[in-house]
């Protein structure tokens, strides 16, 4: 069953548009959330996270916003790039703070 | 300061065979975690280690097994190979067991043949 689910498999998106990443998840004791990109044959870079006592969170190009009772986290890039282009993974810390439980990812596709 | 650092980047083996991945953390984390990334099952989490114990492990079965040494690095070690085996293994650290933003590796290609 999984906890973390990202149910696009894949986005595209002109260079200087919005990029919206969906993250749903099932588990109300999540309380952490982290999005990872990554390249094939890399490991994958951290972006950005949020806590559950924030709703939102932004660095730069990246915001990530959080919906406790939807149970719903999304990043938002602006303005996207091509450089942009690689899965992008949502993840959750599991409840004993041990693990990283991840979605199955989000192919993001910025053409120019 | 260096990131994770793993060892070897690829490898091919055979079935049957037994292989050992290796770990560095970023100086100074003591938290070392594996995952293993395939085409099907995406991201999945096999072991954490802390100080030297294991804190956690994932639904893998008994042929995936890792240790902590005492200056951080880790191994895991998966014996008797299966074609399944073959996927992008990665090791992740964190400073504490209370740190929550975790870094990556470049991650170990291991393909079985």
């Amino acid at each position: 069953d999984q906890q973390v689910k990202q149910n696009s498999p894949s986005l595209s998106v002109q260079e200087g548009r919005i990029s919206i990443l969906n993250c749903d998840y099932t588990n109300s004791m999540f309380d952490y959330f982290l999005w990872y990109k990554k390249y094939p044959a890399e490991g994958p870079t951290f972006l950005i996270s949020i806590s559950s006592i924030k709703d939102k969170n932004e660095d730069g190009r990246f915001t990530v916003f959080l919906n406790k009772s939807a149970k719903h986290l999304s990043l938002h890039i602006v303005p996207s790039q091509p450089g942009d282009s690689a899965v992008y993974f949502c993840a959750s810390i599991n409840q004993a703070g041990t693990a990283l439980i991840f979605g199955k990812g989000t192919t993001l596709s910025v053409s120019s | 300061k260096a990131g994770v650092t793993q060892t070897p980047r690829y490898l091919i083996k055979t079935r049957g065979q037994q292989v050992t991945l290796s770990c560095s953390p970023i100086s100074g984390h003591r938290s070392v975690s594996w995952y293993q990334q395939t085409p099907g099952q995406g991201l999945q989490f096999l072991f954490e280690y802390f100080s030297e114990t294991q804190r956690n492990k994932g639904n893998f079965p008994g042929r995936f097994s890792g240790r902590q040494f005492s200056n951080s690095r880790s191994e895991m070690n998966v014996s008797t190979l299966e074609l399944g085996d073959s996927a992008l293994y990665l090791c992740a650290s964190r400073g504490d067991v209370s740190g929550n933003t975790i870094y990556f590796g470049e991650g170990s290609w291991l393909t079985v043949v």
